[in-house]
């Protein structure tokens, strides 16, 4: 079945860098693009960025320009995405989810399980 | 960016209720408006893309409807396991969520 599985919780200090990865599993990796959403604690779901794995092209939300880079491995089917200069209110779960286009944001599914991402000095 | 508003952002529901949220884009998104379930500590699922097609597996009591500005999802008979926090999204452009609704047991 269509799985997506990611890298384990993560604690970091303000101003460091947090790398999380997302593997595929049960689909044809390059067919498809994958898009990254956050969702801080008790709040809704804020998409961050898409790359295609077809091609490694990416869009990224405008507030994270700058600081946040999407990339892909086709060898081991694994997205990842590193997010710099990490804030107090970078502090939430991370979800990698498979985006159905290789050309443009579009919907999400299946999702990864989320990765916590703890930003404390 | 659009912008998407849902409404209610929580609702009180009995089992065997009829529920509708709405959700409504700042501008026309044409039909370019998905919907997704989210459970307590889980991630979240499709549950309708493209406005009105359901995902495969999803239960038939689930049906949206809408374009343009305005959209609709419909739970036609509530049951114990919909109690969760719906979000609706656009995929005109920038991708964007609505702010969500929550739907709990009455």
């Amino acid at each position: 079945q269509v799985q997506l599985v990611q890298s384990g919780a993560e604690v970091k200090k303000p101003g460091a860098s947090v790398k999380v990865s997302c593997k595929a599993s049960g689909y044809t990796f390059s067919n498809y693009g994958i898009s990254w959403v956050r969702q801080a604690p008790g709040q809704g779901l804020e998409w961050m960025g898409w790359i295609t794995a077809y091609n490694g092209n990416t869009e990224y939300a405008q507030k994270f320009q700058g600081r946040l880079t999407m990339t892909t491995d086709t060898s081991t089917s694994t997205a990842y995405m590193e997010l710099r200069s990490l804030r107090s209110d970078d502090t939430a779960v991370y979800y990698c989810a498979r985006d159905i286009s290789v050309t443009t944001p579009n919907w999400f599914d299946p999702w990864g399980q989320g990765t916590l991402v703890t930003v404390s000095s | 960016d659009i912008q998407m508003t849902q409404s209610p952002s929580s609702l009180s529901a009995s089992v065997g209720d009829r529920v509708t949220i709405t959700c409504r884009a700042s501008q026309g998104i044409r039909s370019y408006l998905n919907w997704y379930q989210q459970k307590p500590g889980k991630a979240p699922k499709l549950l309708i893309y493209a406005a009105s097609s359901s995902e495969s597996g999803v239960p038939s009591r689930f049906s949206g409807s809408g374009s343009g500005t305005d959209f609709t999802l419909t739970i036609s008979s509530l049951q114990p396991e919909d109690f969760a926090t719906y979000y609706c999204q656009q995929s005109y452009s920038t991708p964007m969520f609505g702010h969500g609704t929550k739907v709990e047991i009455k």
